[in-house]
């Protein structure tokens, strides 16, 4: 069966440190991968979008790694603040007419001081 | 902020009623989609529509229906609602119809009784 999973669990880190969150897919051949930021009761945040032929994307603190091959993406917040505390969500992109994306339960991290 | 605008922001209804939810796109895209977010759990696609015209389905029956107007504008109707459609519904406009980021409103809070 088709399944998409990111840690259910709670991530708990100290300020300064680098978060890094999985997103294993099963099944899928998505073509491209993004990365979405959620706060409590408010709509999802794009943060970072990867292609299936690109390894690794960065904008400021944040990096993507994509491997088709091992199909899982990992996600890290270097230098990590408590405003980074929220629910980070993974979302599949398949090749196709139109831009489902298909989403994980997301993961919550929380950033301590 | 977004540019994309939801309303209401929350709303409590009675089984077996219909529902409304209003979506405003950011300015120039010309997709929207709809999806569905139970606690807990990620976004669920329900549909896309691209220049007013639905171009993509999710698993949802067919009591969940839209239309999108010629502003780009989007409203989601549920008819018969059921107890398991409380949720958190989510507008996602994008420029074009794949390939790209989706950028979220608020969503809308349906609690249905």
């Amino acid at each position: 069966s088709q399944k998409i999973e990111q840690n259910s669990e709670a991530l708990n880190i100290q300020e300064g440190k680098t978060a890094t969150l999985t997103c294993n897919y099963t099944n899928y051949s998505p073509a491209y991968l993004q990365w979405y930021r959620q706060d409590p009761g408010r709509g999802p945040v794009f943060l970072l979008l990867i292609r299936e032929n690109e390894k690794e994307k960065r904008k400021e603190r944040l990096k993507v790694t994509f491997d088709t091959t091992l199909k899982q993406s990992l996600f890290h917040i270097t230098a990590s603040q408590p405003a980074d505390s929220a629910t980070y969500l993974c979302a599949l992109a398949l090749s196709g007419g139109y831009n489902k994306l298909i989403f994980g339960a997301g993961t919550r991290l929380a950033v301590h001081p | 902020e977004t540019g994309v605008t939801q309303s209401p922001t929350h709303l409590i209804k009675t089984r077996g009623q219909q529902v409304t939810l209003r979506c405003s796109s950011q300015s120039g895209h010309n997709t929207v989609s709809w999806y569905q977010q139970a606690l807990g759990q990620g976004p669920q696609f329900i549909f896309q529509y691209y220049r007013e015209e639905e171009n993509g389905r999710g698993n949802f029956p067919p009591r969940f229906s839209g239309l999108q107007f010629p502003n780009y504008s989007s409203e989601l109707n549920v008819n018969a609602l059921e107890l398991d459609d409380s949720a958190l519904y989510l507008c996602a406009s994008s420029l074009g119809q794949v390939n790209t980021e989706a950028f979220f409103g608020q969503g809308t809070r349906l609690t249905v009784v």
